[in-house]
Order: C-alpha cells, then sequence, then structure tokens
C-alpha cells in the first residue's frame, strides 16, 4: 500500500525555518517525481514545488523561490522541504504528493502537516 | 501567468447531473492535460479524473471529464449525484515552464 507520511510542521516566528519530512512507503520512492502543494487556512491548493526521480531537476513556485528547497534521499524514502524566511502567508497545510509515473498529476498524496507562521 | 478559472460553488440535488467548469486564461487549455481533484473537508486531495477524461480505478463511471476547445475549457460531469459526492473540486494543469497550477476551487453542494 502506497504511504506517504509528512512531519515537521509546526509553529514558527515570521523570519524563522522549518524543515518538512515525507516518509514514503509501499512503492519504490526513487522511481518516482515528487511535489509539495500547501493549502492555506480555508483556502485553496496551490502547488509549491517539484523535484524528478533522480533529484536532478527542480522547480519551485514564485512565491516560494529563493526561500525553500526541496530534496530527496532515495536510499532513505524521504522527501524533504527546507523552508527558510518564512512569511505569514506560508501558513498552510503542506502536502506531498507522487506524480503518477510518465503523466503530470498527482495520484497519491500525504494527509499533510500544518505550518504556521505567527508571533 | 496561466491561470485556471473555476466557478466559488455550484450545488445540484441527489440523482441530477452537475457539470463543473475550468477555464484557462491563455493558450489552449487542450494543448496541456487537465487533472480533477475531489477534496472533503478534513481530507487530503484524491484525483477523480486524469489526463483530461480518464478515471483512475475505483472511481465510479458517473465522474468524467471533457475539453472544450471553443470555449477553451474543461469540465467535470458528475450524474447520478450523492450526498457523499459533496466536497471540494479542483483542476489542475501545467504551464509552458513545467509549473503545476490548480483552480481555485469550486465548492459542490448536493441538497
Amino acid at each position: 500500500e502506497v504511504q506517504l507520511v509528512e512531519s515537521g510542521g509546526g509553529l514558527v516566528q515570521p523570519g524563522g525555518s522549518l524543515r518538512l519530512s515525507c516518509a514514503a512507503s509501499g512503492f519504490t520512492f526513487s522511481s518516482y517525481e515528487m511535489n509539495w502543494v500547501r493549502q492555506a487556512p480555508g483556502k485553496g491548493l496551490e502547488w509549491v514545488s517539484y523535484i524528478s526521480s533522480s533529484g536532478s531537476t527542480i522547480y519551485y513556485a514564485d512565491s516560494v523561490k529563493g526561500r525553500f528547497t526541496i530534496s530527496r534521499d532515495n536510499a532513505k524514502n524521504s522527501l524533504y522541504l527546507q523552508m527558510n524566511s518564512l512569511r505569514a502567508e506560508d501558513t498552510a497545510v503542506y502536502y506531498c504528493a507522487r506524480v503518477y509515473s510518465g503523466s503530470y498529476y498527482a495520484d497519491y498524496w500525504g494527509q499533510g502537516t500544518l505550518v504556521t507562521v505567527s508571533s | 501567468n496561466f491561470m485556471l478559472t473555476q466557478p466559488h460553488s455550484v450545488s445540484e440535488s441527489p440523482g441530477k447531473t452537475v457539470t463543473i467548469s475550468c477555464t484557462g486564461s491563455s493558450g489552449s487549455i487542450a494543448s496541456n492535460y487537465v487533472q480533477w481533484y475531489q477534496q472533503r473537508p478534513g481530507s487530503a486531495p484524491t484525483t477523480v479524473i486524469y489526463e483530461d477524461n480518464q478515471r483512475p480505478s475505483g472511481v465510479p463511471d458517473r465522474f468524467s471529464g471533457s475539453i472544450d476547445s471553443s470555449s477553451n475549457s474543461a469540465s467535470l460531469t458528475i450524474s447520478g449525484l450523492k450526498t457523499e459526492d459533496e466536497a471540494d473540486y479542483y483542476c489542475q494543469s501545467y504551464d509552458s515552464s513545467n509549473s503545476w497550477v490548480f483552480g481555485g476551487g469550486t465548492k459542490l453542494t448536493v441538497l
């Protein structure tokens, strides 16, 4: 069974940093591209970042470029999102999502981890 | 920037058919695949339609997707509405820089 479990969320002050993790199981993690998608409270879905299966190709949304860094460790079946210079508008539930092989959609999502940026 | 626009909300009665639209801001929506996700309150999204009109296994055939190039829109149609279909629905595609783009979401009420 495919499972994606996010962790690392919490309360952080503006300007602070946080590192999210996504533990993958039930599939060959190293063969799949991955995304981070977030959802502010009461708002819609917003794509954050993409990483290829090898980690060699990375994309970011303009709203996080230069502040967030996506990475992965295929040996540990884990995906990460390092978030620096956090702002109030980064407050959201962050989901990791697996990209369906050869396509452009997410076929599995984690349950999300809440990041709250507030003083 | 490429954007996808959805109606904020739609409502319909059980047993009826409802269609949710997703309009592209520029270019041809038919150029890149469109997906549809269902999100119930407090839960992560799940896919109901991918690659314009494909249903993942386990999604009932009451759900269908289509593209209308003349209006530059994608549509999600749900027939034989059930109360369990009440949820938020998001369309998603991608732009020329491989950035994913989500529509703003549509709240479906089945009353």
